[in-house]
């Protein structure tokens, strides 16, 4: 148990659907993050959080949508997605937004579209 | 912007060998470079850090060695296990803010 739950765990959804993706940490962190990790290529930063306000989405299309309602809980909105979306999609947080100190990782929700 | 590059793509060793994985970075100002690993169906964990004023530091059977002049650090794990099988990833800071992450290495230790 990191501290850090994804669900669903798993989600095959079609072109025309809209979803979401639940994140939820126990830590007390006020950070939060979606990374995008595709085979073989860096896990890919999304959307950052910091204090509930986002701070950061690195250029992400729109179809992708991140809410913040409060510090321990984050969504990922998903509608009109392609398929080269599908990926493991993984939400970390973090005790103050920045590099220097530890994130934790939920299991992540493997997402395929079709 | 930050820059890593990890090498290598796959590794693969008898159990007892050592195993070492490379990472470089391109921004000077990077400070933390923690490593992360991932075992199947799970998320990354952190499983040792180093920060820039230190060049090595070590934990039971894993150590990280960091060259600051040559912008590279690296993963070292002695006497392997097959547990140790799983992909790992380096990361820096980039611009004191958010981590950057290596593209992996996926370690095989065969029993």
């Amino acid at each position: 148990e990191t501290g850090v739950t994804q669900t669903p765990r798993h989600l095959v959804m079609g072109m025309t659907n809209k979803k979401s993706l639940k994140c939820e940490q126990h830590l007390g962190h006020n950070a939060m993050y979606w990374y995008k990790q595709s085979a073989k290529k860096p896990l890919e930063l999304m959307f950052v959080y910091s204090l509930e306000e986002r701070v950061e989405n690195n250029s992400v299309p729109s179809r992708f949508s991140p809410e913040c309602p409060n510090s321990s809980h984050l969504f990922l909105h998903l509608h009109t997605l392609q398929p080269e979306d599908s990926a493991l999609y993984l939400c970390a947080s973090s005790q103050g937004r920045g590099g220097n100190t530890e994130a934790f990782f939920g299991q992540g929700t493997r997402l395929t579209v079709v | 912007g930050e820059n890593v590059e990890q090498h290598p793509s796959t590794l693969s060793v008898q159990e007892g060998d050592s195993a070492v994985i490379k990472c470089t970075y391109s921004d000077s100002a990077s400070n933390y470079f923690p490593w992360y690993k991932q075992e199947l169906g799970k998320g990354p964990q952190l499983i040792i850090d180093i920060r820039s004023n230190v060049g090595e530091k070590k934990d039971q059977r894993i150590a990280v060695t960091l060259n600051k002049t040559a912008k590279h650090f690296s993963l070292h794990i002695t006497e392997t296990q097959p547990e140790d099988s799983a992909v790992y990833f380096c990361a820096a800071t980039y611009n004191n803010n958010d981590m950057r992450f290596g593209a992996g290495t996926r370690l095989t230790v065969k029993p």
